[in-house]
């Protein structure tokens, strides 16, 4: 199975600075047939449950609002909370559903400085 | 607007059985695969279970083969999962969720709010 690692497991941010996220997977994610990052990003705030907000590595679903970017490649994941708000306090998620397994990365919890 | 509701989660004796349901409401369900995801106490997300838009195809997480059942109605709009020979590892929130993209290899873009899962002597 692939593993899937995320790094940091927390990080406390100032509001308005920017939060990054790293995600490694143990084997590439890129399906060479069609190019694309099997990779998708979810955020869980406390109590509720996960919410979609990046799928093929870097597509934000809809309502998601632009201060949330994705990018990478094959291995190498990032999510980036540009200008952090309150409304972002949450654990982030990546997975890999490049395989039946669709691993979840163990999660990196958000918080304010 | 979409929506999935998850019921049936209890406290239950190890060896015991539970079955969940996911209603489905505010899209085509028919033409979804759906997916059940649970997530221990305290702990990050596991997938558990796929199954295809017509129930011809299902697929499941290794530890639990042979024990757990995931099946639809798609007349009734609902997802169901029995879950049998349970043990105090399978306590969880389980999550029901649709699969955004027409394939068992999916991101899941609707979550239920969960039903809780307790294994427990």
């Amino acid at each position: 199975d692939i593993v899937m690692t995320q790094s940091p497991d927390s990080l406390a941010v100032s509001l308005g600075e920017r939060a990054t996220i790293n995600c490694k997977s143990s084997q590439s994610v890129l399906w060479s047939s069609n190019n694309k990052n099997y990779l998708a990003w979810y955020q869980q705030k406390p109590g509720q449950p996960p919410k979609l907000l990046f799928y093929w590595a870097s597509t934000r679903e809809s309502g998601v609002p632009d201060r949330f970017s994705a990018s990478g490649s094959e291995t190498d994941f990032t999510l980036t909370i540009s200008s952090l708000q309150a409304a972002d306090v949450a654990i982030y998620y990546c997975q890999e559903y490049y395989t039946m397994a669709h691993t979840f990365g163990g999660g990196t919890k958000v918080e304010i400085k | 607007e979409v929506q999935v509701v998850e019921s049936g989660g209890d406290l239950v004796q190890p060896g015991g059985s539970l079955r969940l349901s996911c209603a489905a409401s505010g899209f085509t369900f028919s033409t979804y695969w759906m997916t059940w995801v649970r997530q221990a106490p305290g702990k990050g997300l596991e997938w558990v279970a796929n199954i295809k838009h017509d129930g011809s195809e299902k697929y499941y997480v290794d530890s639990v083969k042979g024990r757990f059942t995931i099946s639809r109605d798609n007349a009734r709009n609902s997802l169901y999962l029995e879950l049998n020979s349970l043990r105090a590892d399978d306590s969880a929130i389980y999550y029901c969720a649709r699969v955004g993209r027409d394939s068992q290899y999916g991101y899941f873009d609707y979550w239920g709010r969960g039903t809780l899962v307790t294994v427990s002597s």
